[in-house]
């Protein structure tokens, strides 16, 4: 099956750091990655669509400035969360996108935990 | 806008029993893709199943079969001769054939007893 890995599995930082999460696809090419917020108990929460070598796309609410998103390659799309603050302590997951034989299905990373001090 | 509802926030079932999982959505499209999640506490998402709008034939993954109502707009997930490990948060998603973002339902937490 498709796998997507995430790294690291878990960051604790302080108040007004920067923290990079790597999402990877690892036996496949994704065009399409995206990336995804969770609170305890709720659902997960889109925050962008990330395309290889193009600006990734914001959904409203979120600030791009903050998350900034990169996908330099088919295989590998980065989430900085900038100037990080108790605030943006959560549970992040990414997903790929993998088109294959006429079906199209998101694979998601095992999730990343950051929590601010 | 598409919208996914799941109207369970908690379910239970024995261990060996069958249940079903509840899930509406709301939507203008005629073609479209549905699909189950499975979160276990390790947090990971797990597609269980998933369901082409174009197809009357409900889908089905060994254990796990879904109801398709189109015209009702409804799309259960039916787990039978439930297993331990099937205790997780169930995830009921949509997205458009012609887009590539999912929408998600606000989950299912289900508890296998044994």
């Amino acid at each position: 099956g498709a796998v997507v890995s995430q790294h690291p599995s878990r960051v604790i930082c302080k108040s007004g750091t920067s923290v990079k999460i790597e999402c990877r696809s690892l036996d496949f090419q994704a065009t399409t990655m995206f990336w995804y917020r969770q609170f305890p108990k709720q659902s997960l929460m889109l925050m962008a669509t990330s395309n290889e070598g193009s600006k990734a796309t914001y959904e409203q609410g979120v600030e791009k400035d903050k998350f900034l998103i990169n996908h330099a390659s088919l295989t590998l799309s980065t989430l900085t969360v900038t100037s990080a603050h108790p605030e943006d302590s959560s549970f992040y997951i990414c997903s790929a996108r993998r088109k294959r034989g006429g079906t199209d299905t998101q694979y998601f990373g095992p999730g990343t935990r950051l929590t601010v001090l | 806008a598409q919208t996914v509802t799941q109207s369970q926030p908690e379910m239970s079932v024995q261990e060996a029993e069958t249940v079903t999982l509840s899930c509406t959505y709301d939507t203008s499209e005629s073609d479209y893709y549905l699909f189950w999640y499975k979160q276990p506490p390790s947090r990971q998402m797990i597609l269980v199943i998933r369901q082409e709008a174009y197809k009357q034939q409900n889908a089905t993954e060994n254990r796990f079969s879904v109801n398709f109502q189109k015209a009702a707009k409804s799309f259960s997930l039916k787990i039978s001769d439930s297993q331990l490990g099937d205790a997780a948060m169930y995830f009921c998603a949509y997205r458009k054939t012609s887009g590539s973002r999912l929408t998600f339902g606000e989950g299912t937490q289900l508890t296998v007893n044994p």
